[in-house]
């Protein structure tokens, strides 16, 4: 995968506890998307940004934050997990909207 | 209604046959239209894009989009057990939100 790194890739958190998790990309690119894939689903995009001070809600935002405050970096910001948040997270980036690269995944659980 | 529909499957096929993986949309302002390729615990790999409706071909992997129909296809050629994963069929609009199908799952049997 193209330059997108998601860091943790593994998380364990308790319900009510905060936690950001962290998306890098090193190619300058202006889309950044973050994804949640519950088992045997689709992507269903949280939010995105267009670039850089630019964000925008998607399907299903309730329970998240994000910022960009730079072209490389899109952190998603989740208060208060729940345990509806237990799914896989994904970062992506483009140059356009129609070549998109995804990272590797971010594995959380909420108990 | 979702702006995306996408068979689940799982479709299971023999080595060697050719496989067509399908998806109809409702929004109409969608331009781009994409194949993913997503193997079990890792991220989605970006297979095909296109914008037109025709036919785009890359290797044994054909993108087909009808969008009088808002039907696009993915045709895979001698079909090989590396094949087997979930595909996802993925379109963009004029806000440039990636919306995704649910992803058809496949397996290719020796």
């Amino acid at each position: 995968n193209a330059g997108v790194t998601q860091t943790p890739k593994f998380r364990i958190l308790k319900i009510g506890q905060s936690m950001t998790l962290q998306c890098a990309q090193d190619m300058n690119h202006n889309y950044m998307y973050w994804y949640r894939q519950d088992p045997g689903m689709g992507l269903k995009l949280i939010y995105y940004s267009v670039g850089a001070g630019i964000t925008d809600k998607g399907e299903v935002p309730n329970g998240y934050n994000v910022s960009r405050s730079t072209t490389e970096d899109f952190p998603l910001r989740l208060e208060l997990a729940a345990p509806s948040q237990t799914s896989v997270y994904f970062c992506a980036a483009g140059y356009s909207g129609n070549t998109i690269y995804f990272g590797e995944g971010s594995w959380l659980t909420v108990v | 209604q979702k702006e995306v529909e996408q068979d689940p499957g799982p479709l299971s096929v023999p080595e060697g046959a050719i496989v067509s993986l399908n998806c109809t949309y409702s929004n109409s302002a969608f331009q781009y239209f994409m194949w993913y390729r997503q193997y079990s615990r890792k991220g989605p790999e970006l297979l095909m894009y296109t914008y037109s409706s025709g036919n785009k071909e890359d290797g044994r992997f054909t993108a087909q989009v009808d969008k009088s129909s808002k039907y696009i296809s993915l045709f895979i050629r001698d079909s090989q057990p590396s094949d087997s994963a979930t595909y996802l069929c993925a379109m963009v609009g004029g806000a440039q939100k990636l919306v995704f199908g649910q992803g058809t799952r496949l397996t290719i049997n020796p």
